[in-house]
């Protein structure tokens, strides 16, 4: 089993709507959390990080970590065309340079 | 500022051949990162330089293989290529490793298709 399991998708939506990514994971070392959203033929670009549990908000982005159940999310709110890309989930397990351990990513789709 | 940059930004080699790949971090960052993003895999962890050291090598063979220069630039050298090794290879520079969360940034990533 992967440490980070994510849906790959794809995920197709009407621009305006809420979309909802998630993430679980089975390493209970993992602290840091991390959303990167990847447009094709480009390099991933953080979008945000979190490291307790609870709710962080960026705008129309929020992330929400729940590590009792091990599971993450990302909600868009008001989504555009413009948020259609690939959306990566990705954890590590200090704040030492450690590598980030990566989720598949979901296709996200935002339809006019 | 200018951001991770990677060489070439495609490449065609066929089975058995050598590749080399090149990374220039962001201006102050010490640490590089290589990741493997396969079809239908996800972004797999290759290698971590930090201060011109390996520090840590994920689950590939040796063929995979790397170095930093004092000046933190990083080279990828993947030896006696194979079908499976056609991905996008990306670098990723973080600022040291120590303190509190800092961010990877990522570079565009070099294309690699093996024939």
């Amino acid at each position: 089993q992967k440490e980070v399991e994510q849906d790959p998708g794809p995920l197709s939506v009407p621009e305006g709507a809420i979309v909802s990514l998630n993430c679980t994971y089975s390493n209970s070392a993992f602290q840091y959390f991390m959303w990167y959203r990847q447009y094709s033929r480009k390099g991933p670009e953080l979008l945000m990080y979190t490291y307790s549990s609870g709710n962080k908000e960026d705008g129309r982005f929020t992330a929400q970590v729940d590590k009792s159940s091990k599971y993450i999310s990302l909600f868009i709110r008001d989504s555009q065309p413009s948020d259609s890309a690939t959306y990566l989930c990705a954890m590590k397990n200090s704040n030492s340079g450690y590598a980030l351990n990566f989720g598949k990513g979901t296709s996200l789709l935002v339809t006019p | 500022e200018a951001g991770v940059t990677q060489s070439p930004t495609h490449l065609i080699k066929t089975r058995g051949q050598q590749v080399t790949l090149r990374c220039s971090p962001i201006s102050g960052h010490t640490s590089v990162y290589w990741y493997q993003q396969a079809l239908g895999l996800g972004l797999q962890f290759l290698l971590w330089y930090d201060e011109g050291e390996e520090r840590n090598r994920g689950n590939f063979p040796p063929r995979f293989s790397g170095r930093q220069f004092p000046n933190y630039s990083s080279e990828l050298n993947v030896n006696a290529l194979e079908l499976e090794d056609s991905a996008l290879y990306l670098c990723a520079s973080r600022l040291g490793t120590s303190g509190s969360y800092n961010e990877q940034f990522f570079g565009p990533g070099t294309r690699l298709t093996v024939l």
